[in-house]
């Protein structure tokens, strides 16, 4: 199993430009979920989903987007970027909403100038 | 949104000594965990605590659920080189999960 896999791993962005980071697992997983991790705050939740066509916004959900068409994927989309999303995404995945082990992905790590 | 209080914010400690941080939060949780952070990966689930009062060991890690089910601590005895990185606790309620602010941990040889 690859787990959970992230692309891209790295990202620059120009203020207003459109990107998709990718996430993907094959553990079969019905939770997953996106956060964002700045410097000083933790990781913080974006959104999530507890399985396919479900999607849900987290604590901090403004500026992105999400969709569940597969248990496997779960896409996050930036529609027009800005400095204050320069940060390091991770998305993780868990067998059931609720569901205490959570795997993270390595992260992608995305610049916005 | 939920805040977790985490300290200290880093520490610095010779091989073997004990360390301890704590967790807290002005909400009530039904689930406690602490992760492990090296850099450049994701956090990796190092212990998970379900019940107020609870009391769980991994190998040198050892973890409570605070009885107030408000805060959590963690320790981790006789500390070794491999030790170091961000530890973060976290809590879980519905099936949103909430992060503290990590601790930074050295560990000098």
């Amino acid at each position: 199993n690859a787990g959970v896999t992230q692309t891209p791993k790295f990202q620059v962005l120009k203020t207003g430009q459109s990107m998709t980071l990718q996430c993907a697992q094959d553990m079969n997983h019905e939770y997953m979920s996106w956060y964002r991790q700045d410097p000083g705050m933790g990781l913080r939740l974006i959104h999530y989903s507890v399985g396919a066509g479900i999607t849900d916004q987290g604590e901090v959900p403004n500026g992105y987007n999400v969709s569940r068409s597969t248990t496997e994927d779960f896409p996050l989309r930036l529609l027009s970027a800005a400095p204050s999303q320069t940060s390091v995404y991770f998305c993780a995945s868990s067998y059931a909403g609720g569901d205490y082990e959570q795997y993270f992905g390595p992260g992608t790590r995305l610049t916005v100038t | 949104g939920q805040q977790l209080n985490q300290s200290p914010q880093s520490m610095f400690i010779q091989e073997g000594e004990d360390v301890s941080m704590n967790c807290t939060s002005s909400s009530i949780f039904n689930t406690w965990l602490w992760y492990k952070q090296d850099p450049g990966e994701g956090p990796v689930l190092l212990i998970a605590l379900y019940k107020a009062g609870e009391l769980t060991s991994n190998g040198r890690l050892t973890a409570q659920f605070g009885i107030t089910r408000k805060d959590s601590f963690l320790n981790i005895s006789a500390s070794i080189p491999s030790d170091v990185g961000i530890y973060f606790c976290a809590a879980l309620t519905g099936n949103q999960f909430y992060f503290g602010t990590g601790t930074s941990l050295t560990v000098i040889p």
